[in-house]
């Protein structure tokens, strides 16, 4: 199946900070998400990005689907920030299924 | 109610219990999926179905039995877990189809296994 791996695993920033989120995937996709996992458990959906740029705020996505890559910006960093972020892939002709990166845990300090 | 609601939301039962795990859509889908999240192991599919049927079934033991009545319920009925089995379980639900769609994710269900 399809390989997903998210770095850095662990991340901790000061608040005000930038950082950048990588995620490598080891095949064609038709589908990436990105989801930020609040400390209750709710995956909350950031982006919706099989290819392309997208803006939201002070995250922003990039997806490069010919390298095999994303990266997730995250820009002038508040503590509502920490959580983990998971980046999920879908491959074409395998339905609508995700495969889950390892996660990459986030904590930004006051 | 809106997005994807799950009851309950935490769960504590033994090895020798039977219990049912709830899911509801309120999106308009017609595909709804579990996953399961153990600690320090990546989130894992379990079960897909679409319009009411089920289309993937992930190599999940036999003591977790899926069940969609329609296309905005989704149930997880559990028996005779292993502590093994203790983690958060999570339902999506999407559109499904010829292209790929956005999936959404309820809160989760805590179990514990004792």
């Amino acid at each position: 199946g399809i390989q997903v791996e998210q770095s850095p695993p662990d991340l901790i920033l000061q608040e005000g900070a930038n950082s950048t989120l990588r995620c490598n995937f080891s095949d064609s996709v038709n589908n990436l998400q990105w989801f930020h996992q609040n400390p209750w458990g709710q995956l909350i959906n950031l982006f919706y990005i099989p290819s392309g740029t997208k803006q939201n705020g002070r995250l922003s996505a990039t997806t490069v689907a010919t390298e095999r890559y994303s990266l997730l910006y995250i820009s002038s960093s508040q503590t509502t920030d920490s959580g983990v972020y998971f980046c999920a892939v879908g491959r074409p002709a395998a339905g609508n299924k995700l495969t889950f990166g390892g996660g990459t845990r986030v904590l930004v300090k006051p | 109610e809106t997005g994807v609601t799950q009851t309950p939301r935490h769960l504590v039962m033994g090895m020798t219990n039977k219990k049912s795990l709830k899911c509801e859509q309120h999106l308009g889908h017609n595909a709804m999926y579990w996953y399961k999240q153990s600690a320090k192991k990546p989130l894992e599919l379990m079960f897909v179905y679409s319009l009411e049927e089920r289309v993937e079934n992930n190599s999940v033991p036999s003591r977790f039995s899926p069940e969609c009545p329609n296309s905005s319920h989704l149930f997880l009925h559990l028996h005779t877990l292993q502590p093994e089995d203790s983690a958060l379980y999570l339902c999506a639900s999407s559109q499904i189809g010829g292209a790929a769609y956005e999936q959404y994710f309820g809160p989760g269900t805590r179990l514990t296994v004792t």
